[in-house]
C-alpha cells in the first residue's frame, strides 16, 4: 500500500526566503507525482505534475523534483510571498495508469510567509 | 477553471438521514472522483466512476453509494448520515486540459452532521 509523508507539517518563514517543502513515498513504482495548493475553505489547484520519465518541473517560482529511487520529492519555492501562504500537498498515484489511477494524497505542509 | 461545480457547498443535517452531494462538470470527462477530507488523514478517496454507470470503490467507500447515471453528474448518497460522516467532500475529475494525468478538484461541500 502506498504510503505519502510530507514533513514538516506546518513552516513559518519570512517574505522573500527560498524554501523546500518535502514528499516521501514508500512505493516507487509510479507514473508520476503532483502537487496541490490548498487555500483555507478551498478545493486543491494543481500546481506541477512530474511524470515518472522527467526529473524536474518548473513553473515560475516553483520547481518541483522527483527521485524515483529514493521515494521522494521536493517542491522548491524562490522569494517566497505572503500570497504563497496556503498547504500544499502531493500526490501519488497508486494504481494502474489511466483513469483506474487511485491516488494517494500526503497530509500537506502548512506554509505561513510572514510579511 | 475546470468546469467543476458541487452543491450544496455547506449542508447541516441530522443523524441518521440520508443526503446526497452532487458534482457536476461542463467538460464531458470521462473519470470523476469523491474524496473526503479530514485533519490528520488528508485526502481519502470514497468511490470513483470511470463512465456511465461505471463506478468502484475507494479506501473509505462504508456508509456510501454513488450513481452516474449521465456523463456531467456524479452523485455521492450517504443512505444514513453519521457523525464520523462530517467532513468536507471533493469531487475530483481527471483529463481536464492537456495532460491526461492530472487531476482537477471542485470547490467542497462542507457537511456537518449533527
Amino acid at each position: 500500500k502506498q504510503e505519502v509523508t510530507q514533513i514538516p507539517a506546518a513552516l513559518s518563514v519570512p517574505e522573500g526566503e527560498n524554501l523546500v517543502l518535502n514528499c516521501s513515498f514508500t512505493d516507487s513504482a509510479i507514473y508520476n507525482l503532483q502537487w496541490f495548493r490548498q487555500d483555507p475553505g478551498k478545493g486543491l489547484t494543481s500546481l506541477l505534475l512530474i511524470q515518472s520519465s522527467q526529473r524536474e518541473q518548473t513553473s515560475g517560482r516553483l520547481n518541483a523534483s522527483l527521485d524515483k529511487s529514493s521515494g521522494r520529492s521536493t517542491l522548491y519555492i524562490a522569494a517566497s510571498q505572503p500570497g504563497d501562504s496556503a498547504t500544499y500537498l502531493c500526490a501519488v498515484p497508486s494504481g494502474h495508469s489511466g483513469g483506474y489511477q487511485k491516488v494517494t494524497f500526503g497530509t500537506g505542509t502548512k506554509l505561513q510567509v510572514i510579511p | 477553471d475546470a468546469g467543476i461545480t458541487q452543491s450544496p457547498r455547506h449542508k447541516v443535517t441530522e443523524t441518521g438521514t440520508p443526503v446526497t452531494l452532487r458534482c457536476h462538470q461542463t467538460e464531458n470527462h470521462r473519470y470523476m472522483y469523491w474524496y473526503r477530507q479530514d485533519p490528520g488523514h488528508g485526502l481519502r478517496l470514497i468511490h470513483y466512476s470511470y463512465g456511465v454507470k461505471d463506478t468502484d470503490k475507494g479506501e473509505v467507500s462504508d456508509g456510501y453509494s454513488v450513481s452516474r447515471s449521465k456523463t456531467e453528474d456524479f452523485l455521492l448518497t450517504l443512505e444514513s448520515a453519521t457523525s464520523s460522516q462530517t467532513s468536507v467532500y471533493f469531487c475530483a475529475i481527471k483529463n481536464a486540459g492537456g495532460n491526461p494525468y492530472e487531476q482537477y478538484f471542485g470547490p467542497g461541500t462542507r457537511l456537518t452532521v449533527t
